[in-house]
């Protein structure tokens, strides 16, 4: 089974700030299929990038993803007020397929 | 665009079956999708249960694949999880969602709150 492990946990920060969140797979995710989600409290998860590197459809611009084998990242360029949420990532390369545990960024 | 919608008992006894359907909207379960099942206990992170494609065919997490069966009916446009020997653990918001070949889960339903108690 392919462990993601999530890095931070938490991060506390202002509107208007870039973010950087680590996403590290025990084992090479196979064909870079890694996505991340955004969730907010009461909702279910929401795509954003797939394939690593690839926004979903209707995804803004700021959002962007990086990585590959087993490091990856999810960019945010400048943090909006609705960008407050969790972040999962998940690989779909190799099943049985797994998510990392979630980092959660919230408002300094 | 299609939606999906979970549906079942929010409370279910120990050592019982956990049983959900999941109802597919705005597009066949029989397209060339697959349909999955994936938890998250209160306060962790996402787990995926199992997925199961039209023709009945299902895949299990090799931790939960003694206690789970998936299985599809095309005629209702549904597809459903049943979790027996259920305890605490297995408390969670569960969400259907779907999937294509070589893809990530997209979109998902709203989840359900299942609670596990006597």
């Amino acid at each position: 089974e392919t462990v993601l492990t999530q890095s931070p946990g938490t991060l506390s920060l202002s509107p208007g700030e870039r973010v950087t969140l680590s996403c590290r797979a025990s084992q090479s995710v196979s064909g870079d299929y890694l996505a991340w989600f955004q969730q907010k409290p009461g909702q279910a998860p929401r795509l954003l990038i797939f394939g690593a590197s690839n926004r979903a459809t209707g995804i803004p611009d700021r959002f962007s993803g990086s990585g590959s084998g087993t490091d990856f990242t999810l960019t945010i360029s400048r943090l909006e007020p609705e960008d407050f949420a969790v972040y999962h990532c998940h690989q779909y390369g190799r099943s049985p397929w797994t998510f990392g545990q979630g980092t959660k960024v919230e408002i300094k | 665009q299609v939606q999906l919608q979970e549906s079942g008992p929010g409370l279910v006894r120990p050592s019982e079956t956990l049983s959900l359907t999941c109802t597919v909207s705005g597009d066949s379960i029989t397209t060339d999708y697959y349909w999955g099942w994936i938890r998250q206990a209160p306060g962790k992170g996402l787990e995926w249960i199992g997925t199961v494609y039209h023709s009945g065919t299902a895949y299990y997490s090799p931790s939960l694949k003694s206690r789970v069966t998936i299985s599809v009916d095309t005629s209702k446009n549904q597809f459903s999880l049943k979790l027996n020997s259920v305890t605490a653990a297995d408390t969670a918001v569960y969400y259907c969602a779907r999937r294509r070949y070589a893809g990530p889960f997209d979109p998902w339903g709203q989840g359900t709150l299942v609670t596990v108690s006597s």
